[in-house]
């Protein structure tokens, strides 16, 4: 089935740094998403991409479609104790049709630590 | 926010047990999924459904199953419940675009 591939698997910052980390596929995405999980809670929806080439931000976050559709990455900036968390990308292939319509294809995730 | 209440929060059962984790949303979205989620792992979609009448099987469904009683209401149920079973479910409402809105879970843990 899909995959995304996302990177880093984790990453160590101190406060104030700013973040960067992607999601590439092999195959062509028409949606990208971006969640953030807090320990024990469910992931909460950061930012939706639906055109290649589109940056879109959410206060300190911003998240691009890639050109080639087939990658996203998410940067946040001067990162605080509370960005804390497993951030996931997510997609759904451009050419799904049958059972893979409507399913989201979701990256293994990055877990993030801010150290004050 | 779809406004999604997930019940209970918290389970601990015994293995062989049948148990039923229950999800309602507010905002009226056609489109509601099951997740699981194991410590350290991603998520895992068990069954989805697209409207009252339509269910749909994910990656993970056996052992699982699931019944959408309204639109707002959308049940899934461990027939036999079994020690691998212990995971994070989550609940997904979603519009007919691709934006899934996830309850807070529910922490279930067989014994």
């Amino acid at each position: 089935g899909q995959q995304l591939n996302q990177s880093p698997q984790s990453m160590f910052i101190q406060e104030g740094e700013d973040v960067s980390m992607n999601c590439t596929s092999s195959s062509i995405f028409n949606t990208w998403l971006w969640y953030k999980q807090d320990p024990g809670e469910g992931p909460v929806l950061l930012i939706a991409l639906y055109k290649a080439g589109e940056l879109t931000s959410n206060g300190r976050l911003t998240a691009q479609f890639g050109i080639t559709r087939k990658d996203s990455f998410l940067n946040i900036s001067a990162s605080i104790p509370s960005d804390v968390g497993i951030y996931f990308c997510a997609g759904h292939p451009t050419n799904a049709g049958g059972t893979s319509y409507g399913k989201l294809t979701f990256g293994q995730g990055t877990i993030l630590t801010v150290h004050p | 926010d779809a406004d999604v209440t997930q019940t209970p929060r918290n389970r601990i059962t015994k293995t062989g047990k049948r148990i039923m984790l229950e999800c309602s949303q507010t905002k009226g979205h056609d489109r509601m999924y099951w997740y699981r989620q194991d410590p350290g792992l991603g998520l895992q979609l068990i069954y989805y459904s697209f409207d009252v009448k339509d269910i749909n099987k994910g990656e993970i469904s056996d052992g699982y199953s699931v019944s959408r009683q309204a639109q707002a209401k959308f049940s899934l149920s461990l027939e036999s419940a079994i020690p691998n079973q212990t995971a994070l479910y989550f609940c997904a409402p979603a519009w007919d675009k691709y934006e899934q809105y996830f309850g807070p879970g529910t922490r279930l843990t067989v014994t």
